[in-house]
């Protein structure tokens, strides 16, 4: 188990301008996660996939917001056009879920914290 | 999904065991509880999870009682390591639902 990785750790751009992140989840996790965390709060829900479909998006996401999952793999997250309030710790997460009953805990990686200048 | 309260924050000290309870008033039928802690800089990482009475694994205990409608983490002779914050989550394990987190305890460990 070599646990979920991200990449990059940091990243700083200007406003304006387009990031995108990538995770790697367990590779026999099914199941893989966005979320965003600012200061002080929890991590918020942004989209998850169920192998390569990507299943629900939040609706306070905007279209700005891009994720893919191809052939069920790694999945990266786009951000067009950055704004200073998309500054964030943007973390994955992967799960099994077996059936319906035997779900597993999420694994979440070390995140991707995102400053807009 | 069951709406979870816990305290916002916790102080304690080195060798002290410390007790976290969360509310879920309204956990359903096929509601797992489920906690996890982050640490600063870091994504959160499970710690333990129940359906009922007592769980207790490597890292902490969990209680719930007969009607399920609270939980309590409790972390024995804690240290300065154990300074983080603590998730508790309440749905269903499997399915389609989405694991959504509140706001934690954040507990200090004082020397």
């Amino acid at each position: 188990d070599t646990g979920v990785s991200q990449d990059p750790r940091h990243k700083i751009t200007k406003r304006g301008q387009n990031v995108t992140f990538r995770c790697d989840p367990i590779s026999e996790h099914n199941r893989l996660y966005w979320y965003r965390q600012t200061l002080g709060q929890g991590p918020e829900f942004l989209t998850y996939f169920q192998n390569e479909a990507q299943l629900e998006k939040s609706r306070l996401l905007s279209d700005r917001f891009s994720a893919e999952r191809p052939k069920g793999s790694f999945s990266t997250l786009e951000i067009q056009r950055t704004e200073q309030g998309d500054s964030a710790m943007y973390l994955c997460a992967s799960s099994l879920d077996r059936d319906r009953d035997r779900g597993s805990p999420l694994h979440f990686g070390n995140g991707t914290r995102l400053t807009v200048t | 999904l069951a709406k979870t309260t816990q305290p916002i924050s916790m102080d304690s000290y080195e060798g002290q065991e410390v007790n976290i309870t969360c509310s879920h008033n309204n956990i359903a039928t096929n509601d797992y509880i489920t906690w996890y802690q982050q640490f600063p800089s870091q994504g959160p990482r499970f710690i333990i999870q129940g359906y009922k009475t007592k769980v207790t694994n490597e890292v902490a205990s969990l209680f719930i009682p007969a009607d399920r409608k609270s939980s309590t983490l409790s972390l024995p002779r804690v240290s300065l390591s154990d300074t983080a914050v603590y998730y508790c989550l309440v749905a269903p394990r499997g399915g389609s639902y989405i694991p959504t987190f509140g706001r934690g305890t954040s507990l200090i460990v004082h020397p």
